[in-house]
């Protein structure tokens, strides 16, 4: 089984303070991608990864960076957390898109809430 | 811009009703779809997908969905649902990037 862990699933943090998001997948997925899910706008994409030390900006990367130093590991960071990014934060990660079998596993989120 | 439409944000049914929440997509050619499912509490799950073929989708838990390529649709079906089917529901395409739609919250009234 795939399994995408993050690192805390609630998160409290003020603004202003800098927020490290973590992910680790145990499949060794050569993609791994950054979400941000809000009430009405489904699951939005930050940033993804297709390698270790790529990445690409998704649709909303504003106040948002990415470090891909390990290939299992990707993680979010808020340079300085503002209260417009109070949402839930999901991970996911899959196989390289060259194959034809791309569905992307999820981790179980983490719901940060700024201050 | 890609774009995925879910037709419903909110569905509340009886159990043992039939279950159809629609999808759209806004873009031809080659596309692959998918229905992902959140259980409260749960994470995300994929509940079924569409490469190509048999345009007639079968997934878990008894769901199917139908992609319909000159509705661009990808409607996901449910012939007599359960209180445990209770979630919010994704569609999701991909061509370049995974999209997804809003989401649709499906409470089921025992």
């Amino acid at each position: 089984d795939v399994k995408v862990t993050q690192s805390s699933r609630y998160l409290v943090k003020r603004t202003g303070e800098k927020v490290f998001l973590e992910c680790v997948q145990d499949m060794d997925h050569e993609n791994m991608f950054w979400y941000r899910q809000d009430p009405g706008l489904g699951l939005r994409l930050i940033y993804f990864s297709y390698d270790v030390k790529m990445k690409e900006k998704g649709d909303i990367p504003e106040g948002y960076s990415v470090s891909r130093e390990k290939k299992e590991r990707f993680s979010l960071i808020l340079e300085s957390a503002s209260t417009n990014q109070t949402s839930m934060y999901l991970c996911a990660s899959s196989e390289s898109s060259g194959r034809a079998y791309n569905e992307q596993f999820f981790g179980p989120g983490t719901r940060l809430t700024v201050l | 811009a890609q774009s995925v439409s879910q037709h419903n944000h909110h569905v509340i049914l009886s159990e043992a009703a039939s279950l159809e929440l629609g999808c759209n997509y806004s873009y031809g050619g080659t596309v692959n779809l998918f229905w992902y499912v959140q259980y409260p509490g749960q994470h995300l799950q994929l509940l079924l997908k569409y490469f190509s073929g048999d345009p007639l989708v079968k997934g878990i838990k008894g769901f199917e969905a139908e992609f319909i390529k000159s509705k661009f649709s990808f409607n996901l079906r449910k012939p007599s649902v359960q209180w445990s089917d209770t979630a919010e529901y994704f569609c999701a395409a991909l061509r370049n990037k995974l999209v997804f739609g809003a989401g649709t919250i499906l409470r089921v009234k025992s």
